[in-house]
């Protein structure tokens, strides 16, 4: 148990609905990360955020927003879904922005029908 | 943006057998990591790499990174069938975030 908690765990919906998934960071971790895991591409980094604010942008789309709350858990917000959409959602925390080790939480699989 | 090619993409083996996997960058690297994912689980962070020729181990894991800092490795001896999973490096450069390899898929036959 890495300390990252991530719900739901399976979210199944249909094309073109909104989905928000939701992540707790390790007790004392200021920064969030969010990435897609699908078959063919691995891990793509979305975004990152530290304390709050946002800190890096990956290959998110525009229909993909994510904020990060005072209490520190972060939800990624996905729109106008597709059925490319489906994937792994991973979120992963650090202590600090730099070259820390992340702790993942164990994912949110998402299916789009 | 910064690319990382990993190599082998599978590998299977009988159990006994030494495995490694290759992680490669055409820029210079500020450090590397090593995450490992079994099936069906998340990436568990193995190690971190940050200075040239650095040579790291795990018990039966060894962990290299390159002089030029391009390139890094991961050599397991004698695989067992819990090494079985998918291993990535992560790199990155300066303070770019983190950027993931496509991993290696082990499998392990008994």
């Amino acid at each position: 148990d890495s300390g990252v908690t991530q719900t739901p765990k399976h979210l199944i919906t249909a094309t073109g609905q909104r989905v928000t998934l939701r992540c707790s960071p390790r007790s004392g971790d200021l920064s969030v990360y969010w990435y897609q895991q699908s078959l063919d591409q691995g891990l793509q980094f979305l975004i990152q955020y530290y304390n709050g604010e946002e800190r890096a942008k990956g290959n998110i789309l525009e229909r993909f927003s994510a904020q990060q709350f005072p209490d520190l858990h972060s939800e990624l917000n996905l729109s106008s879904l597709e059925l490319g959409d489906s994937a792994l959602y991973f979120c992963a925390s650090s202590v600090e922005m730099g070259l820390n080790e992340q702790f993942f939480g164990p994912g949110t699989r998402l299916t789009v029908l | 943006g910064q690319q990382v090619m990993q190599i082998p993409q599978y590998q299977h083996v009988q159990e006994g057998e030494d495995f490694t996997t290759y992680c490669n960058s055409s820029t210079t690297l500020s450090n590397i990591q090593w995450y490992k994912q079994r099936p069906g689980g998340h990436p568990v962070f193995l190690i971190q790499l940050v200075k040239s020729g650095e040579v790291k181990k795990q018990k039966r894991l060894t962990f290299q990174f390159g002089e030029a800092k391009k390139n890094s490795s991961l050599h397991i001896t004698a695989t067992q069938t819990t090494d079985v999973g998918t291993y990535f490096c992560a790199v990155n450069s300066g303070n770019t975030p983190l950027v993931f390899g496509k991993g290696t898929r082990l499998s392990v036959i008994a």
